[in-house]
Parts: C-alpha cells; structure tokens; sequence
C-alpha cells in the first residue's frame, strides 16, 4: 500500500459526459501528480500541484483541469468526454516538488472506460 | 523534457533465470525510480536510486548517474516477476523539476 488513495477505481461512462477522479496523498505530502496511460501514448504526465498551487503542466487537455484544496485532496475533472480518454489515471505523492531524497509514490490509479 | 530508453522492450524468460534491464536517460537527474506495473495495472515502486546500488531480495539496481544510465537486475526469475517494468526519472534543473518522465517499459513474461 503506498499510501496515496484514489477513488474511484472503476468508471465507466458515456460520451460527452463529465468524471471527476479524487485524490488522496500520503500524509504529509505537500505535492500530487497526475499521470494518464494509455495503450498508445505510455505514462503521461499531466498536471503537478504543490500546497495547493499548479507547478507544472504536462500534456492535458482543456476539457481537463485539477485542483489541489486546502486540505491537499486533489480532484481531476474530465469533461466531454471522447473514446480516446479511456484510460488508466494515475495520481502520486511527495513531500516536496523538486528537491532530491524524494520518493514519488503512485496511487493504484483510476480505469475510465469511454463508451 | 528529457528522453528515457529503456531496453529490452519485451524479455521471454524461463522460471529460474536471470535478466537485465536497461534505462539510459537524456539528461543530469536527480531522482530515478524503478516500478513494476503488475498485471491488475499497480505501479509498485521498486528502488528509488538516482546512483549507486541497491539490493532487495532477488531484485537489485545499479545507476551510472555519470553516464546516464540505470540497470535493473532480477535473479531467480519467478511467474510473479511478469509485468511491466518501467524506469522513470526526473530532471534536477530547469522548468520541468519535478515532474517524472517514464521510459516506455520492458514488458516481462516469466513461463513456468
């Protein structure tokens, strides 16, 4: 168990809908990541907060955003959905956003099925 | 971004046997992990070794960070050892710190 916890674990839904995917970090992890993976296109990175502010963008989308909330719970929200967002989404931890020493931890992540 | 290699792509291997993966990374880092994905799709983390060498059971991992390179070593292969394994690092300077880059993994299948 890695500590990060994410929910839910199974999504199937249609076209044009919206999900939101929750995060929980580990204890006292200030920074979350959010990583997408699919068959084609690997581990991406997607979006990172830190202590509630955006650090670093990956390749999201803009039907796509997060946010990190003061109780560092972080949400990734996807909207009109398309088939091609099927995936496996990953959130992950760490203490800090940059500085060395620090292991990242992943969640067992989120399947979103796109029907 | 920087560029992560790994290799072999795809490993057949015998139970009992012993392999080597390989991740060559772009760029200086500062953190390089070694994860398992298993079949249920978890990304267990193995070695978090941005140098030197670490052992776990059956598992151990060399980083050259000199050379820009990282090697994973399995002994004793066994049927739960199937997976992907994928090297990923991060940079130690620059706009993207922080963030991990993921090699595209070396499938590994282990036959009874």
């Amino acid at each position: 168990d890695s500590g990060v916890t994410q929910t839910p674990k199974h999504l199937i839904t249609a076209t044009g809908q919206r999900v939101t995917l929750r995060c929980s970090p580990r204890s006292g992890d200030l920074s979350v990541y959010w990583y997408q993976q699919s068959l084609d296109q690997g581990l991406q990175f997607l979006i990172q907060y830190y202590n509630g502010e955006e650090r670093a963008k990956g390749n999201i989308l803009e039907r796509f955003s997060a946010q990190q909330f003061p109780d560092l719970h972080s949400e990734l929200n996807l909207s009109s959905l398309e088939l091609g967002d099927s995936a496996l989404y990953f959130c992950a931890s760490s203490p800090t956003w940059g500085s060395t020493g620090n292991t990242i931890y992943f969640g067992e992540g989120s399947w979103l099925t796109v029907v | 971004g920087i560029q992560v290699e790994q290799s072999p792509p795809d490993l057949i291997l015998q139970e009992g046997a012993n392999s080597t993966l390989r991740c060559n990374f772009s760029d200086s880092v500062n953190n390089l992990q070694w994860f398992h994905q298993n079949p249920w799709g978890q990304l267990i983390n193995l070695f978090y070794i941005p140098s030197g060498t670490k052992q776990n059971g059956r598992l151990s991992a060399t980083t050259v960070a000199t050379e820009r390179y990282s090697l994973l070593y399995i002994s004793s292969s066994q049927t739960t050892d199937s997976g992907v394994y994928f090297c990923a690092v991060r940079a130690d300077r620059g706009s993207t710190l922080g963030r991990l880059y993921f090699g595209r993994g070396t499938q590994l299948t282990v036959w009874p």
